[in-house]
């Protein structure tokens, strides 16, 4: 496709489900990044591929969270036994090389509302 | 570690008036600086960014911005406000392969 596409755009659930939420980045691009951004607040780092390896997971807030993207292309983000502070708009972005200065380009985001 | 400080949650300006975002950091490397515009219900989108060379970067839409290492800073600036400029600006600093640090955004106000 054009641009990053994340699905689904919004997602409510129980406290205490799981969900996944789907990136599909821009094709051929070789890093894939997953973003937090809860309300008034910027992005934060979540995790990082590089083709199917995930290099840092080091913004993962919790063992509740993964994410892999098993064949270098999609990307799934899980979350287990959600609870009301992962409540967020979780951003997608993808990238086609390697280096700091790579352009990310973002998906529009998956709005999860835990209730 | 790494950190971005914008200045002001909320900026609002005159339609044709100079618009000015405040961006401060810190890192412990040499940074890699962007600015990034975030519209309602749509992803963020890179506006400009400093790698290395000429401390003063222009960027889509008649931005730039200027990367005073003296003042840790990277202010965003554009000469004449435009309606379709309201939005949200986010600073970000990325140190590391990848992994950015955003600030917590700008909301700008253009009025007529």
């Amino acid at each position: 496709g054009a641009g990053v596409s994340q699905s689904p755009r919004y997602k409510v659930a129980k406290r205490g489900q799981d969900v996944a939420l789907r990136c599909d980045p821009i094709s051929g691009h070789v890093s894939l990044f997953w973003y937090q951004q809860a309300l008034g607040q910027g992005p934060e780092f979540l995790t990082y591929f590089q083709n199917e390896a995930q290099l840092d997971k080091s913004g993962l807030p919790s063992d509740r969270f993964f994410a892999e993207r098993p064949e270098g292309s999609v990307s799934t983000l899980k979350i287990q036994r959600t609870q009301q502070e992962d409540s967020a708009v979780y951003l997608c972005a993808s990238s086609s090389g390697t280096g700091l200065d790579n352009e990310q380009f973002f998906g529009p985001g998956t709005r999860l509302t835990v209730l | 570690a790494q950190s971005v400080t914008q200045l002001g949650s909320h900026v609002s300006v005159s339609e044709g008036a100079l618009v000015l975002l405040r961006c401060n950091y810190s890192s412990s490397v040499p940074p890699y600086l962007f600015w990034y515009v975030q519209y309602p219900n749509q992803g963020l989108q890179l506006l400009l960014k400093y790698t290395t060379g000429a401390t003063l970067v222009k960027g889509i839409n008649g931005f730039e911005a200027e990367f005073k290492k003296s003042e840790t800073s990277f202010h965003l600036t554009k000469p004449s406000a435009h309606m379709s400029d309201a939005a949200e600006y986010f600073c970000a600093v990325s140190p590391n392969a990848g992994k950015s640090t955003f600030g917590d955004g700008t909301t700008l106000t253009v009025k007529p």
